[in-house]
């Protein structure tokens, strides 16, 4: 089975603070990706990875930035949190090469609850 | 531009009754289309997916959709659903590499 874990469930952050959110995926995947799901918007994508080191912007990358130093980890991070970033963030990872991703299933992780007071 | 609608945000049904939740899509493109689920406190996994062939396609635990070309839709249906299958519910909506999520419908099964 893949896995892909989240380093936490719940946090609590104040305005102004830098947060650091780990993703791991433990099936070799090619593709990581960091979402955001919010009441009544689904899911919207921030950043994606096809590689190590390669990262593409989502629909929403103000405000965020993201490392992938190995292949099994994606770190979305934000500068300076603010009220506005408070929302569940989803980690996923799929399978395929580049550009052949789309018709694969994505894995996602638990999720981690952020908020930013 | 690729785009997924879900018009029904909630859908209260009860128990061993039948239920459609219906999911639109525009693409200029081909396609490949998702249903995934998400039970509460969980991340979303794949119900099922449609990627070429036979329109009718059919998860382990009794749900099925049909994609439908000229109506631009891929409308999920149970014919008895469970408590247990009270959820919510994402249809997305891929071309080559990026994925696109609807909004969601909250599925909730009444005793």
């Amino acid at each position: 089975d893949v896995k892909v874990t989240q380093s936490s469930r719940y946090l609590v952050k104040r305005t102004g603070e830098k947060v650091f959110l780990e993703c791991v995926q433990d099936m070799d995947h090619e593709n990581m990706f960091w979402y955001r799901q919010d009441p009544g918007l689904g899911l919207r994508l921030i950043y994606f990875s096809y590689d190590v080191k390669m990262k593409e912007k989502g629909d929403i990358p103000e405000g965020y930035s993201v490392s992938r130093e190995k292949k099994e980890r994606f770190s979305l991070i934000l500068e300076s949190a603010s009220t506005n970033q408070t929302s569940m963030y989803l980690c996923a990872s799929s399978l395929s090469e580049w550009p052949g991703q789309g018709a694969d299933e994505q894995y996602f992780g638990p999720g981690t609850r952020l908020t930013v007071t | 531009a690729q785009s997924v609608t879900q018009l029904d945000s909630q859908v209260p049904v009860f128990e061993e009754a039948p239920v459609e939740l219906r999911c639109n899509y525009s693409s200029s493109v081909s396609v490949y289309l998702f249903w995934y689920v998400q039970y509460p406190n969980q991340g979303l996994q794949l119900l099922l997916k449609y990627l070429s062939g036979s329109t009718l396609v059919k998860s382990i635990n009794g749900f099925e959709a049909e994609f439908n070309k000229s109506q631009t839709s891929f409308h999920l249906r149970k014919p008895s659903v469970h408590i247990s299958d009270t959820a919510e519910y994402f249809c997305a909506v891929s071309g080559t590499y990026k994925y696109i999520f609807g909004t969601g419908t909250r599925l909730k099964v009444l005793a």
